[in-house]
């Protein structure tokens, strides 16, 4: 498994603003991705994060609003730009290692947009 | 597409009681299959996993769940519950090969246990 930290674990932002989300493994993970969880909902993924190139984004998730960065194998940022209340949510940070079938999760950066 | 159905929104159970929580997927393929728990505040532990082999698994916590291919199913099991067992526990499915690491989470299902 995999030690993972996320910064901030919460934060309240005024709409307009912009939040960056740093996640930090303490070994050299395979993939790394980043998820939303909305309030009372399950979890949704936002984007892969790719070393060295720009993450692949999932359906309705898109750069200019969550761009996202890894430069090497054990970090990786997401910012939720431009931010609304609508973007109120935890967003969770989560990697692979070794051949990637299992997935381990961050605590969560508990967002709320007033 | 990938789909996982949770059918329970919430659970309660007495604690020492017994526990199953559903699950169904749907993949043209036999798929890998998770179950997290989050407990409130928390971030996601993973509990168990299947991929391959035998259709019943071990996980942490005292928990199983079993792998019914004619089913689609992958229920969550516990024989006696606690009280610290109370958390939302979430369904997983990763369709592996190209889509290998995605995984696509039902809504959850809520456990409460009372004393």
């Amino acid at each position: 498994s995999a030690v993972i930290s996320q910064k901030p674990s919460r934060d309240i932002c005024q709409r307009g603003t912009s939040l960056t989300i740093q996640c930090q493994v303490d070994s050299q993970v395979t993939m790394m991705f980043w998820y939303r969880q909305q309030p009372g909902q399950s979890l949704t993924l936002i984007a892969t994060a790719n070393q060295g190139s720009e993450a692949t984004y999932e359906s309705g998730f898109v750069i200019d609003k969550f761009p996202i960065s890894r430069p090497n194998l054990t970090f990786s940022t997401l910012t939720v730009s431009n931010m609304s209340p609508e973007d109120s949510s935890i967003y969770l940070c989560s990697v692979t290692t070794g051949s990637g079938e299992t997935q381990y999760f961050g605590p969560g950066t508990r967002l709320l947009v007033l | 597409a990938q789909s996982v159905t949770q059918p329970d929104i919430h659970i309660t159970v007495s604690e020492g009681a017994s526990l199953e929580l559903r699950c169904n997927y749907s993949y043209g393929a036999t798929p890998y299959l998770f179950w997290y728990v989050q407990s409130p505040g928390q971030g996601l532990q993973l509990l168990l996993k299947y991929f391959s082999g035998d259709t019943l698994v071990q996980g942490i916590k005292g928990f199983e769940a079993e792998f019914k291919r004619s089913q689609s199913s992958f229920n969550l099991r516990k024989p006696s519950v606690h009280w610290s067992d109370a958390a939302e526990y979430f369904c997983a499915v990763e369709g592996g090969g190209s889509t290998l690491g995605r995984l696509y989470f039902g809504r959850g299902t809520q456990l409460t246990v009372w004393p």
